[in-house]
């Protein structure tokens, strides 16, 4: 089973920040919180991801919490192509496989 | 470099009948998976690959279903007898194999059995 809870969905006017929250609260000191995306009828796609501190990239900001049992990602000026599905992945190490475990995600809808 | 690519993109068969995907992965990774998805759900892991080795099976992936990677680059999975609860987009990632490196997705085949 997947070791996150995020919204099942959520609405975003076009050009503001969307943040999207995630609870992890199982999760183990070396393990990674992983976020990705999914436009309707393509493969998932890779936004940013984070052990401890804080990260930007290109795409979004990941706002981890100092006890590592929530995040939160930020997309800072949603535009429509943003509407996607997005998972919260908590990165499991078994056997060396590094597989990720997917939920549900959020259902993030920007708005005009 | 293209990507994750995987064909056919849909597929229509009836049930019964055998099915093979194909997924070329992005040429120097060493990781590949294999990932269902049904309407509604997240992907749901079936298998890996490191190289040519099959490390990992779900057990989601039943008899009927298998996957090689004879060459360590392309994968093939195929589904034997298919039934209409087969019907699915069926996904392939690759990865660098090294830790803390990200996935990268095809656009995946869409599986419908009549």
């Amino acid at each position: 089973d997947a070791k996150t809870t995020q919204p099942t969905s959520m609405d975003c006017a076009e050009g503001r920040a969307a943040n999207l929250p995630c609870n992890h609260s199982t999760i183990s000191g070396n393990e990674y919180v992983y976020w990705y995306r999914q436009i309707h009828s393509q493969g998932p796609q890779y936004i940013i991801h984070g052990l401890k501190n804080n990260e930007t990239n290109e795409m979004a900001s990941l706002i981890i919490t100092e006890d590592r049992k929530s995040s939160t990602l930020i997309l800072p000026h949603a535009t429509l192509r943003d509407t996607a599905v997005y998972y919260c992945i908590v990165r499991l190490l078994q056997g060396g496989s590094e597989k990720l475990v997917f939920g549900k995600g959020t259902k993030l809808t920007v708005n005009p | 470099d293209t990507g994750v690519s995987q064909n056919p993109r849909h597929k229509i068969t009836k049930r019964g009948q055998n099915v093979t995907f194909r997924c070329d992965p992005i040429s120097e990774h060493n990781r590949l998976y294999w990932y269902r998805q049904t309407l509604g759900q997240g992907p749901e892991f079936l298998t890996y690959f490191q190289n040519e080795a099959q490390l990992e099976k779900s057990r989601l992936l039943s008899d009927r279903f298998s996957a090689e990677r004879p060459k360590g680059s392309f994968s093939t999975l195929e589904i034997q007898r298919t039934e209409q609860g087969d019907s699915a987009m069926y996904l392939c990632a690759s990865s660098l194999g090294m830790l803390n490196t990200e996935a990268f997705f095809g656009q995946g085949t869409r599986l419908t059995v009549v």
